[in-house]
């Protein structure tokens, strides 16, 4: 079982508010990913690290931030949320070696 | 640059049939290649993986897929469904680019079960 955490699970805030979508980790791994999915869409990276102070922004532009500050946390911030920000963030970290990724439940954001 | 391409967003079968997802995928090295399920309201869990050796690679579930380079497809099969398939099912394809490892995922298939 993937020992990989996301909080919230839901959000729903209006827009301007700044944010952040938390990711946690406990596997010890060095690669972390946030991905965005909307309904009936392949997930899109929208920032990676590959351990402690890196970062770097994925395949999909994005106006959220990320940190990596320690090997387990991986946390998204978006400074003013906007409804075109609306869709669900997946965060997952890489297994070395058998090249699997562990994915997060996910976090929902609603803007309004 | 690599791409997946799953075909039928939508795939309808009665319980008991043969599961059939298929997937093709353009990379330009030696790829490793993955189908992942997604259950509402939750993350994406590996099924199976195909890295290198047997062409023929088994998964949880009873699910299995086989990598067939010169159709490069690695479609996902079942003998025999079950309710508890139902879920979206995404076919994905990584390789070790300059500076890490990024995983590409189609757009995903959507299986539905009926009784």
């Amino acid at each position: 079982e993937a020992d990989i955490y996301q909080t919230p699970r839901y959000l729903v805030i209006g827009t301007g508010k700044k944010i952040t979508l938390e990711c946690s980790q406990t596997m010890g791994h060095d690669k972390m990913y946030w991905y965005q999915q909307d309904p009936g869409m392949e997930l899109h990276l929208i920032h990676y690290s590959y351990g402690v102070n890196s970062t770097e922004k994925g395949d999909l532009s994005s106006e959220s931030t990320v940190s990596r500050i320690r090997t387990e946390h991986f946390p998204l911030t978006l400074e003013s949320a906007r409804p075109s920000h609306t869709s669900q963030y997946l965060c997952a970290s890489l297994r070395d070696g058998p090249y699997e990724q562990y994915f997060g439940p996910g976090t929902r954001l609603t803007v309004t | 640059a690599q791409s997946v391409t799953q075909l039928g967003s939508h795939v309808s079968v009665s319980e008991g049939a043969l599961v059939l997802l298929r997937c093709n995928y353009s990379s330009s090295v030696p790829p490793y290649l993955f189908w992942y399920v997604q259950y509402p309201n939750q993350g994406l869990q590996l099924l199976l993986k195909y890295t290198t050796g047997a062409t023929l690679v088994k998964g949880i579930n009873g699910f299995e897929a086989e990598f067939k380079k010169s159709e490069t497809s690695f479609h996902l099969t079942k003998p025999s469904a079950h309710m508890s398939d139902a879920a979206e099912y995404f076919c994905a394809v990584s390789d070790r680019g300059t500076g890490g490892f990024k995983t590409i995922f189609g757009a995903g298939t959507r299986l539905f079960v009926k009784a």
